[in-house]
């Protein structure tokens, strides 16, 4: 069964610390792995990783996918309070963009 | 604004009710999702669109009723549910359908059902 595992479950930082959430993943046909941030409701997407070794960066946040590990890291550097959300990790195995979500990680970032 | 457009945004029904949710985006997306996310749980699909046809019922009970009358919009009919039915019903879309597609999803704010 395929699956998606994200640690940790919530971590509290102060702002400016840096931060590195994990995520492992058990799958059949992997095609992507995805990143989204979600503060209230709706998430937002954040990266979407298909090969091994190639960093995406935007801004603070960076991350990386590891297929012969089967997991990912998303760090955010010099974390600020508008960082607070939970950070979900998802995987597709097929075209139709169907996303298999892990739990998340909520990060609170204390002033 | 994601391009994604949810109502209601709170809906509280009893077991007995009828209701329906919309979804509806405006990025010409030709994909169009239903997902639910229940306290301490992961987000969950429930059903997939593509180009309005049904590609994905994720064992869904026949309570939840889905309806896509074209690319653009999506309904989740709503009837006799139970109270563990009550989560945050989020609608999603995405570019391509078929090859090609990343799993980029656009999601919507979400309606908050609580049935009572």
């Amino acid at each position: 069964e395929d699956k998606v595992v994200q640690s940790p479950l919530s971590l509290v930082v102060h702002e400016g610390d840096t931060v590195t959430l994990n995520c492992s993943y058990e799958v059949t046909n992997f095609r992507s792995l995805l990143w989204y941030k979600q503060e209230k409701k709706a998430p937002t997407f954040l990266f979407m990783l298909t090969s091994s070794g190639i960093e995406k960066k935007s801004g603070r946040l960076s991350s990386i996918l590891d297929k012969k590990e089967l997991f990912s890291i998303l760090n955010i550097t010099a974390t600020q309070t508008g960082d607070s959300a939970v950070y979900l990790c998802a995987m597709t195995t097929d075209s139709w963009g169907k996303l298999q979500f892990g739990a998340g990680t909520q990060v609170v970032v204390t002033p | 604004e994601t391009g994604v457009t949810q109502t209601p945004r709170h809906l509280v029904m009893g077991m007995t009710n009828k209701k329906s949710l919309k979804c509806e985006q405006h990025l010409g997306h030709n994909a169009m999702y239903w997902y639910k996310q229940s306290a301490k749980k992961p987000l969950e699909l429930m059903f997939v669109y593509n180009f309005k046809e049904q590609t994905e019922n994720n064992s869904v009970p026949s309570r939840f009723s889905p309806e896509c009358p074209n690319s653009s919009h999506l309904f989740l009919h709503l009837h006799t549910l139970q109270p563990e039915d009550s989560a945050l019903y989020l609608c999603a879309s995405s570019p391509r359908s078929g090859a090609g597609n990343t799993g980029e999803l656009f999601f919507g704010e979400g309606s908050r059902l609580t049935v009572l």
